[in-house]
């Protein structure tokens, strides 16, 4: 079975500009999670999709959405990009089983370098 | 609200000694699980444990949960240059919320 897949795998913006990050999960797998990694802050939690919805939501500003397709595909996405938005993004997928024993299959990140 | 946190922040070892980091959650949780990320990859599922006391181990890494579900760690014996990473512990506190711990990086010289 193939991985998850993320694009782009490198991305440099300059601030004020907005960004569509992409996620496919591994075939089958209907949750899409999203984080930020950062070296002072280390994995923060964005949001995550189940069919289509967003199920649940980590402490970020508007500025940061996403959205999930019928086919379980995900983007995220970042406007009126900020300096401190430079960061590895990853995706994560998991099975539909019960919500808290999900593994989370982790993508190889999109690193966004904001200029 | 819920804080995960990770000791120590980073360890550096000889290859051959043994190794543990520790997760200690200000929330009781509904279970933990274990993550690896080796330098520039990317976070890898290691294993789960939910229940109270529990206790696996899977070649020369020991994971434990703790009697009141609050903490837990990982312990490597005889560490190789192959152990070299940063492990993350993530805590469920409910069933629609997880939380990262800050990691703990792993230096094994050879």
């Amino acid at each position: 079975k193939a991985g998850v897949t993320q694009t782009p795998r490198y991305l440099i913006k300059t601030r004020g500009q907005q960004v569509t990050l992409s996620c496919s999960p591994i075939s089958g797998h209907r949750s899409v999670s999203w984080y930020q990694q950062t070296p002072g802050q280390g994995l923060q939690f964005l949001f995550e999709y189940f069919s289509e919805t967003q199920r649940n939501k980590g402490n970020f500003p508007g500025r940061f959405s996403g959205r999930q397709f019928s086919n379980s595909r995900s983007e995220m996405n970042v406007s009126t990009l900020e300096l401190g938005d430079s960061a590895l993004y990853l995706c994560a997928s998991s099975l539909p089983g019960q919500r808290g024993t999900d593994t989370q299959y982790f993508g190889p990140g999109t690193r966004l370098t904001v200029l | 609200g819920q804080q995960v946190m990770q000791i120590p922040q980073y360890q550096h070892v000889q290859e051959g000694e043994d190794f543990t980091t520790y997760c200690n959650s200000s929330t009781t949780l509904s279970n933990i699980q274990w993550y690896k990320q080796r330098p520039g990859g990317h976070p890898v599922f290691l294993i789960q444990l939910v229940k109270s006391g529990e206790v696996k181990k899977q070649k020369r890494l020991t994971f434990q949960f703790g009697e009141a579900k609050k903490n837990s760690s990982l312990h490597i014996t005889a560490t190789q240059t192959t152990d070299v990473g940063t492990y993350f512990c993530a805590g469920w506190a409910s069933y629609d919320k997880v939380i990262f711990g800050p990691g703990t990086s792993l230096s094994v010289i050879p």
